[in-house]
């Protein structure tokens, strides 16, 4: 079955230094989400990536999908403490049913 | 807009028990979804729901796990009996339009379940 693996897992950066996560996926995507999950809390809806190549930015976050729409990265340019989380990306399966990465945890050392 | 609810917030309960969670979607999203989270993992669907129809239930263990929308608005979730592999955090999310992935899914705060 399709998989959707995030690398790294765990990162620790120092406030003010620059953050980046990569999505890849066994399958070619439709489409890819990303979400953000608090500690202690549920995951958010960031963005939504359709179209191969594009990219999409949110204040400070940088969003990619790749050419081939099977890999997508985040990017985080001068962390806060406020971006600490486990951001997950998830794409549709065959059936359209979503699946998610393992996450990357984001700890951001003030 | 009031937001999923879920209840209850914390559950504990000893192996071979049952348990059922509830959930409440946003008002007017016709799909609900119930994922398993595992500590240090993404959110793994079990059963996803349209109206009160199962779109797909292919994740669900159904030798122990059932899940009901009788009416299309609130779902319950059971586990009868549980088993030590069961404790994770149970999340509800709806979204509003006909149930495809590209759907934005609005999560509840889940109901975090511990099997001793």
């Amino acid at each position: 079955g399709q998989q959707v693996m995030q690398i790294p897992q765990y990162q620790h950066v120092q406030e003010g230094e620059d953050f980046t996560t990569y999505c890849n996926s066994s399958t070619t995507l439709s489409n890819i989400q990303w979400y953000k999950q608090r500690p202690g809390g549920h995951p958010v809806f960031l963005i939504q990536l359709v179209k191969s190549g594009e990219v999409k930015k949110q204040k400070r976050l940088t969003f990619q999908f790749g050419e081939a729409k099977k890999n997508s990265s985040l990017h985080i340019t001068a962390t806060q403490t406020t971006d600490v989380g486990t951001y997950f990306c998830a794409g549709p399966n065959a059936g359209n049913m979503l699946t998610f990465g393992g996450g990357t945890r984001l700890m951001v050392k003030p | 807009e009031a937001g999923v609810a879920q209840s209850p917030r914390y559950k504990i309960i000893e192996k071979r028990q049952s348990v059922a969670f509830w959930c409440n979607p946003i008002s007017g999203h016709a799909t609900l979804y119930w994922y398993q989270q595992i500590l240090g993992q993404g959110p793994k669907l079990l059963i996803q729901f349209q109206n009160n129809g199962v779109v797909d239930d292919s994740q669900l263990p159904k030798d122990r796990f059932s899940a009901e929308r009788l009416k299309g608005v609130d779902s319950t979730l059971k586990i009868q009996p549980a088993k030590l592999e069961d404790s994770a955090v149970y999340l509800c999310a709806s979204s509003l339009d006909t149930g495809f992935s590209t759907d934005t899914q609005y999560f509840g705060p889940g109901t975090r379940l511990t099997v001793l």
